[in-house]
């Protein structure tokens, strides 16, 4: 299975800042990597699919990038309603695994 | 707009066999793929497997053993089969709509709202 791992794992910002959050593959997964938003005692929002395509109706201030192994997911301006877990998962082979999240806090 | 429901019972007993049902609402479900994941309380998410055209199935290896997917599209619902169940197997369980590539590039955009199944006796 390809492992996916996130940094930071918790993250503390304060609205208006900008954020990155990073996720790394075990091995290589071309630009098959998709973002989700989760808060609590919800299923999580599809955000990014394909490494930078942005779902219709997701704010432009996420934006994503990366190949490869690694990849990033940043926020760039952070809003009260942003504060939530990101997690991603590879799409590259099956089974598809995810990230063991990243949960972004108040300041 | 496409909308997922699970339904099951929420408490099962070691040993004995999960069984939940999902059901789509405002799309067919004679296209695209039909997931189920899972989420263990304060953890990550686990892809527990799939099924679509003409009942075509891909199970993650660490539960095949003991995974059964199954479709009715005539009720536009399909269905988690997990045998043999302990106490690791209490979690959130999800159905999500897949799209994107027949081999890979598989993304959930649609999900169910997630039902807690607990596994005590």
């Amino acid at each position: 299975d390809i492992q996916m791992t996130q940094s930071p794992s918790s993250l503390s910002a304060s609205v208006g800042d900008r954020v990155t959050i990073t996720c790394r593959a075990s091995q290589s997964i071309s630009s098959y990597l998709n973002w989700y938003q989760q808060k609590p005692g919800k299923a999580p929002k599809l955000l990014i699919s394909a490494a930078s395509s942005l779902q219709s109706g997701v704010p432009s201030r996420f934006s994503a990038g990366g190949s490869g192994t690694d990849f990033t997911l940043t926020i760039s301006s952070l809003q009260p309603e942003d504060f939530a877990t990101y997690c991603c998962q590879q799409s590259y082979s099956t089974p598809e695994t995810f990230g063991q999240g990243t949960k972004l806090e108040i300041k | 707009q496409v909308q997922l429901q699970e339904s099951g019972p929420g408490l099962v007993k070691p040993s004995e066999t999960l069984s939940l049902t999902c059901t789509v609402s405002g799309g067919s479900i004679r296209s695209c793929y039909w997931n189920w994941i899972r989420q263990p309380a304060g953890k990550g998410l686990e892809w527990i497997g799939r099924i679509y055209t003409s009942s075509n199935t891909n199970y993650n290896p660490s539960l095949k053993s003991r995974v059964t997917m199954s479709i009715d599209t005539s009720k536009n619902q399909f269905s988690l089969k997990l045998s043999s169940v302990t106490a690791a197997d209490t979690a959130v369980y999800y159905c999500a709509r897949g799209r994107g590539g027949v081999v890979r590039g598989i993304y959930f955009d649609y999900w169910g709202q997630g039902t807690l199944v607990t596994v005590s006796s």
